[in-house]
C-alpha cells in the first residue's frame, strides 16, 4: 500500500515568509509525528498527534511553529516568519498507534531552504 | 529528557567484516528503534525492540533493558550496507506518549 507522503519535496523561501508543509500518513495510522533533521542538530522531535487527543507540542522550537491535523489524517506544519536557522529537512512519520513503542514509517521529507 | 549516545560516530570497514554499532540511553523506555538512512535517501525502520534480540537477514539487534544498552550487528557486511544507522528511543517506561529521541547516528562505510 501507499506509504507516508509529503509535499513539497523541496521548498525555497525568503526569510520572513510563511511556509506550509504537508504530510499524508498511512491510512489507518492514528499516530502522526513531525521531526526535523538539520546538519548541526541531527534528528529532533517537533510534534505528535494521537487520534483526536490534544497534540504533544513539547518539541516545537518556537511559537512560529504550529501544526494541525484535520480529520485524524492529513497534517500541515506551518512555520511563520521563517528564519535561516529553520533550514532543514522536515520529516513526517506515522504509526498504527502512538507511545513510541510501535514501528514508525517515515515520509521522504521536505527540504526547506530559507534564503 | 532521555539522552541517547551512539558509538562509533564513524566506521569504515572492509567487505565481509562483522560490524557492531552501540547505543546507550539514560531513561527507561518502552521501545528502542534502529533506523537506516542512505545518503540522500529516506529513513527506514530496521528494528523495534523492547527486550531480547531480533534478527532480519544479516542484521541482528539486541537490547539489555537493565543496562539501558542496545547493539546493532551486521554480519558479512557488504558495500550496500553503507549508510547512517540511527538509534532512537520511544515512550517513557511506565507510561507517557511522546516522539522518538534520536542518537546522532553512525556513519558506516563498507569498502569492497
Amino acid at each position: 500500500g501507499a506509504g507516508v507522503s509529503q509535499s513539497p519535496s523541496n521548498k525555497v523561501t525568503e526569510k520572513g515568509k510563511d511556509v506550509e508543509l504537508r504530510c499524508d500518513p498511512i491510512s489507518g495510522h492514528t499516530a502522526l509525528y513531525w521531526y526535523r533533521q538539520s546538519l548541526g542538530q541531527g534528528l529532533e522531535f517537533l510534534i505528535y498527534f494521537q487520534g483526536n487527543s490534544a497534540p504533544d507540542k513539547s518539541g516545537l522550537p518556537s511559537d512560529r511553529f504550529s501544526a494541525e491535523r484535520t480529520g485524524g489524517s492529513v497534517s500541515t506544519l506551518t512555520i511563520q516568519r521563517t528564519q535561516q536557522e529553520d533550514s532543514a529537512v522536515y520529516l513526517c512519520a506515522s504509526s498504527l498507534v502512538g507511545s513510541g513503542a510501535y514501528e514508525q514509517y517515515f515520509g521522504p521529507g521536505t527540504r526547506l531552504t530559507v534564503t | 529528557k532521555n539522552e541517547v549516545e551512539q558509538s562509533p560516530q564513524n566506521l569504515t570497514a572492509q567487505e565481509g567484516e562483522f560490524i557492531t554499532i552501540n547505543c546507550s540511553y539514560s531513561v527507561g523506555i518502552s521501545a528502542l528503534h534502529w533506523l537506516q538512512q542512505h545518503p540522500g535517501g529516506g529513513i527506514v525502520s530496521l528494528f523495534m525492540l523492547s527486550s531480547g534480540k531480533k534478527k532480519h537477514g544479516r542484521l541482528i539487534a539486541t537490547i539489555n533493558i537493565q543496562e539501558k544498552h542496545s547493539s546493532l550487528h551486521i554480519t558479512a557486511s557488504h558495500p550496500r550496507d553503507s549508510a547512517v544507522y540511527i538509534c532512537a528511543v520511544g515512550g517513557v517506561a511506565g507510561g507517557g506518549a511522546d516522539g522518538l529521541t534520536f542518537g546522532k547516528g553512525t556513519h558506516l562505510i563498507i569498502q569492497p
